[in-house]
């Protein structure tokens, strides 16, 4: 089983919609984070987590909004879906030293 | 604005030649990672570097770090068909927030796409 998995792999929705993203890891870190990529653009960080109790924005976290239910889990929210969040979301888990990532295989979110 | 930008944005090359990719960062860090990622898949972690290393290897690749130019090379050596994807370079930077508190900041470049003819 992968490490780190996300669901839903795809999805479709539209304007508007509140969309929920989830992620779950297996491999004990604490360190959580959620991604978008876009063409052309690279990644970019929407929200972190160092722990249960730690969220932390990141370079992009307007119109998003996260929760750390547990160790394992952190999920990312879309309150009110917009055309222009259409992208491809990681997201990724780290010990504490922080020097590797594990990626998820991302979900793809269009929003017509 | 991208904290890293890699360098060239394209590169194609002959199996068994070398690759090299470039990438540049404006502010100061604490390491800087290579990450590969096949066409719309995770990213996979490949190398790290600290701002007080030079230069590091596994197995067939090569990374450099200059702090004084804010660079960062990854070589890829006698390149195969599979290493064909994206590589993105990362840079981590901790800093000290107003209010005694502390900052992390994680930042991707835009990649370079390499492809590797057979």
């Amino acid at each position: 089983d992968a490490d780190v998995t996300q669901t839903p792999r795809n999805r479709i929705t539209k304007t508007g919609k509140r969309i929920m993203l989830e992620c779950s890891q297996t491999k004990g870190h604490d360190r959580m984070y959620w991604y978008r990529q876009d063409p052309g653009l690279g990644l970019r960080l929407i929200y972190y987590s160092f722990d249960v109790k730690d969220i932390n924005k990141g370079e992009i976290s307007d119109g998003y909004s996260v929760s750390r239910q547990a160790q394992a889990k952190f999920s990312l929210s879309l309150e009110s879906a917009i055309p222009n969040q259409t992208a491809l979301y990681f997201c990724a888990t780290s010990d504490l030293s922080a020097n590797e990532q594990f990626f998820g295989p991302g979900t793809r979110l269009t929003v017509l | 604005s991208q904290q890293g930008e890699e360098d060239p944005q394209a590169l194609s090359i002959q199996e068994g030649e070398n690759a090299t990719m470039n990438c540049s960062y404006k502010t100061s860090i604490n390491n800087l990672q290579w990450y590969r990622q096949n066409s719309g898949r995770g990213l996979v972690h490949l190398i790290l570097i600290r701002s007080n290393e030079r230069e590091k290897h596994s197995g067939r690749l090569r990374v450099t770090l200059d702090t004084s130019k804010k660079s960062s090379s990854l070589l890829i050596t006698a390149s195969r068909a599979a290493d064909t994807a994206s590589y993105f370079c990362q840079t981590a930077s901790y800093f000290c927030a107003n209010r005694g508190g502390s900052n992390y900041k994680l930042t991707f470049g835009k990649g370079t796409l390499l492809t590797v003819n057979p």
